[in-house]
Formats: structure tokens, C-alpha cells, sequence
């Protein structure tokens, strides 16, 4: 069966520290991968996706993950967070075709001066 | 401008009463989806759409019913809302072709009393 695991329910960083969100998924197809972005009241906004090819991909706002197939992970990291980056971060797995995407159930990451 | 737009955001309503969420895009999409989100949980798909006149049922058990006579507007209808029904709704849609990136609405939070 399709899941995508979260581990971390919350993250707190300072602001210019490194982050790194953790993603495992499991699926029986070649996954497609994602990492969206929610903040407060909105709707979700695509940071990144993996579909093929190097393993490492960038998103916007200085953001990027890296796939790695053998742990089944697909980790979202950035060098050097804003407090403007203090959201709730979903990781989702797809494969073509799919009738939809699975989600992660969340990380909520707060930035402190 | 391309987006996904959803009204109302914000809707408190009494036990009983039928509801309706309104979701409309302009990217043409023909792909189009309801997902169910609560607090700490991942999202779940309630109603999909491939295009007019087709609609399904997502893995979320859901009691409301959805349409699609018109490619850019998918609406949500709950005929007796209950305080169970309570939640936030995102619309999403899906640009044609084998991947799955979606694009979503800034979601409607519904509170039932």
C-alpha cells in the first residue's frame, strides 16, 4: 500500500540555522515525488517535484531535496532559513497515472529570531 | 490570471442545513479534486473528477456529493451538514499529461454547529 511517513510532527529552528524536513515513502510503482507548502489559512504551493533523472532537485524560495531510492526518502532541505519559511511542509507521492497523490500527514516548522 | 479559486473561505453553519463549496479554475484543467484536511492528519481525497460529466469517489468515505457539468468548476455539496462534517476543504487540479502535479485552492474551513 501507498504511504508517505513524516517522522517529525514539529521542527523549531533559529532563523539563518540549516533545515532539514525528513520524508520516507513507500510505493510499489516509480514514485513521483513532492514537496508542498502551507501557511496559515491557505492552500497548498508546489516547492519542488521529482519525476526522473538527478536525484537532486531545486525548488523555489531556496529550497531542495534530494532522492534517494535505497531509503526510500526524499528529504527537503535549505542552507538557511527566513522566518518567512515558518509553514506547515507536506511530502507527497505519485506515480503516472495515479488517480491522486498521497500525503504525508505534516511538519510544522517554527522560526525563531 | 491562471488560478484555482474556492468560496467561501470561511463558513459557520447550523446542524441540518445544505451547504455548497464553490471551486472554479481558469488553467483549464481537466483533472479536479476535493481533499478533506484535518489538523495533524494527512490530506485525504474525497471526489475526483476527470473531466465533465465524470465524477468518483476518493478513499475518504465522504457524505457529500460533487458535479462537474462545466470543465472549470467543481462544486461540493453537503445536503444536512453535521458538526462530524466540520473540517477544512481543498480543491485541487491537475494539468493534463503523466504527471501529477497538482494545484490547489486556498481552501474553505467549514464549521458545523
Amino acid at each position: 500500500a501507498q504511504s508517505v511517513t513524516q517522522p517529525d510532527i514539529h521542527i523549531t529552528v533559529s532563523e539563518g540555522a540549516s533545515l532539514e524536513l525528513r520524508c520516507n515513502y513507500s510505493y510499489g510503482a516509480t514514485p513521483y515525488l513532492f514537496w508542498y507548502v502551507q501557511s496559515p489559512g491557505q492552500g497548498l504551493q508546489l516547492l519542488l517535484k521529482y519525476f526522473s533523472g538527478d536525484t537532486l532537485v531545486q525548488g523555489i524560495k531556496g529550497f531542495e531535496a534530494e532522492f534517494k531510492r535505497s531509503q526510500s526518502s526524499f528529504n527537503l532541505r535549505k542552507p538557511s532559513v527566513h522566518w518567512s519559511d515558518a509553514a506547515e511542509y507536506f511530502c507527497a507521492v505519485g506515480s503516472t497515472g495515479a488517480n491522486n497523490l498521497f500525503f504525508g500527514t505534516g511538519t510544522r516548522l517554527t522560526v525563531i529570531p | 490570471e491562471a488560478d484555482i479559486y474556492q468560496t467561501p473561505r470561511y463558513l459557520v453553519i447550523g446542524t441540518g442545513k445544505k451547504i455548497t463549496l464553490e471551486c472554479s479554475q481558469t488553467m483549464g484543467h481537466d483533472k479536479m479534486y476535493w481533499y478533506q484536511q484535518d489538523p495533524g492528519m494527512e490530506l485525504h481525497l474525497i471526489h475526483y473528477s476527470y473531466g465533465v460529466n465524470s465524477t468518483e469517489k476518493g478513499d475518504l468515505s465522504s457524505e457529500s456529493t460533487v458535479s462537474r457539468i462545466r470543465t472549470e468548476h467543481f462544486p461540493l455539496t453537503l445536503e444536512s451538514a453535521r458538526p462530524s462534517h466540520t473540517s477544512q476543504y481543498l480543491c485541487a487540479s491537475r494539468v493534463q499529461g503523466p504527471y501529477n502535479e497538482q494545484f490547489f485552492g486556498p481552501g474553505t474551513r467549514l464549521t458545523v454547529l
